[in-house]
């Protein structure tokens, strides 16, 4: 079975922090995918990347980048975090072609 | 762009099917999906339908397919109460201008199933 994990399930952190979400898949997948989501929004893609050292900017980028420095990884940074970044975060991985995203378990950020 | 649009709830009594349906936004879309997600969970991929496709059956899930229209549609047969959740739909295209595809997805229906 795929395995996508994200190293935390819940975590707080402050107002103007720099913040790091990890994801690690273990099927060789070349695409892997941040989302967020909120209540009432659905799932909007942040950034997603379909080789190591590529990434492309998704529908909400701004105040977010990433980093697929091995291919089995790819980090979600908020540079500064705000209080609007409060939210759950997906990370998904897939084969290249139309191969289904295969979703951790998400992270529920809480900024204070 | 466009949205990919679903119904936000449905409420069915245990026992009898569900039928979640979706509308997408490009005939062009090549792959259509369906997840699961349980409450503080991530998604899970139920099924997925290729576009040559108008029908596929999985155990309880029928998924159908029309291109026509792009109505995309699940339907739960002996629906229980295992099976609330919020269900997504999500079709795959390629914007104008790039090369990649990726997945737009709907908003998600609760599913309530009522012992």
């Amino acid at each position: 079975d795929v395995k996508v994990t994200q190293s935390s399930r819940y975590l707080v952190k402050r107002t103007g922090e720099k913040v790091f979400l990890e994801c690690v898949q273990d099927m060789d997948h070349e695409n892997m995918f941040w989302y967020r989501q909120d209540p009432g929004l659905g799932l909007r893609l942040i950034y997603f990347s379909y080789d190591v050292k590529m990434k492309e900017k998704g529908d909400i980028p701004e105040g977010y980048s990433v980093s697929r420095e091995k291919k089995e990884r790819f980090s979600l940074i908020l540079e500064s975090a705000s209080t609007n970044q409060t939210s759950m975060y997906l990370c998904a991985s897939s084969y290249r072609g139309g191969q289904p995203q295969h979703f951790g378990d998400g992270t529920r950020l809480s900024i204070l | 762009g466009e949205d990919v649009e679903q119904s936000l709830f449905l409420s069915v009594r245990e026992g009898d099917s569900s039928v979640i349906n979706c509308t997408y936004t490009d005939s062009s879309s090549t792959y259509l999906y369906w997840y699961k997600q349980e409450p503080g969970a991530g998604l899970q991929l139920l099924t997925y339908i290729f576009s040559n496709m108008d029908m596929k059956q999985d155990q309880r899930l029928t998924v159908l397919l029309n291109k026509k229209d792009k109505h995309l549609s699940l339907r739960i047969a002996d629906t229980q109460t295992g099976d609330s959740a919020i269900y997504f739909c999500a079709e795959r295209r390629t914007d104008r201008g790039s090369t990649l595809g990726r997945l737009y997805f709907g908003r998600g229906t609760q599913l309530t199933v009522w012992p």
